[in-house]
């Protein structure tokens, strides 16, 4: 029952090091999320995954990149990583129409 | 941008009292759906209301949605130390063509005194 499962949990960088995000979902769903959370905010989507092969931009999904390896995973890459960056990032997953998101634990990145 | 709008932001109340937290968002909706997070955990679902739905129940949570004003309310009863959380309205509003996205608000951080 691990369902949805981040890598790593905490992670500092410094300014233009680059880092790649793993998210992996055991429950066969379809569509997979990239979200982060900032002090005193909501989540706030980066990119998502409709299903496996398509990715689209989300909200806010400048400085990012993602790669849906295939249904069970979903990476985000930060190719040169800024202070703005500093956030707590979450993975979700979905399983289908008027179902629920299942999140992971959430990495805590920190930009110096 | 943030679809959903929380109030109160913040809320304090004792062991046994009752909770309700609003939430008012501003496009039509496929679902509106509730979220907890304790602190430095992930998001934990708590119920999904369709948008031909007007109440719903589980447990000691009661929700209700009322399309016409574009408003839901999370009524948590007789709350309990171990309801401290932030809790999180999401709405699925079939943001970017595609349904399942969901666009969160700001969330209203519960504190429940023994």
């Amino acid at each position: 029952n691990a369902g949805v499962t981040q890598t790593p949990k905490f992670q500092v960088l410094k300014t233009g090091q680059s880092m790649t995000l793993q998210c992996a979902q055991d429950m066969n769903h379809n569509s997979m999320y990239w979200y982060r959370q900032d002090p005193g905010m909501g989540l706030r989507l980066i990119y998502y995954s409709a299903s496996e092969g398509t990715t689209d931009k989300g909200e806010v999904p400048n400085g990012y990149n993602v790669s849906r390896l295939n249904k069970r995973e979903f990476s985000l890459r930060l190719e040169s990583a800024a202070p703005s960056q500093t956030s707590v990032y979450f993975c979700a997953s979905l399983g289908g129409y008027n179902q629920p998101q299942h999140f992971g634990d959430g990495t805590r990145l920190s930009i110096l | 941008s943030q679809q959903g709008e929380e109030d109160p932001q913040a809320l304090s109340i004792q062991e046994g009292e009752n909770a309700t937290m609003n939430c008012s968002y501003k496009t039509s909706i496929n679902n509106l759906q509730w979220y907890r997070q304790n602190s430095g955990r992930g998001l934990v679902h708590l119920i999904l209301i369709r948008s031909n739905e007007r109440e719903k129940h589980s447990g000691r949570l009661r929700v209700t949605l009322d399309t016409s004003k574009k408003s839901s309310s999370l009524l948590i009863t007789a709350s309990r130390a171990a309801d401290t959380a932030s809790y999180f309205c999401a709405t699925d509003a079939g943001y970017g063509g595609s349904q399942g996205n969901l666009i969160f608000g700001k969330g209203t951080k519960l504190s429940v005194k023994p």
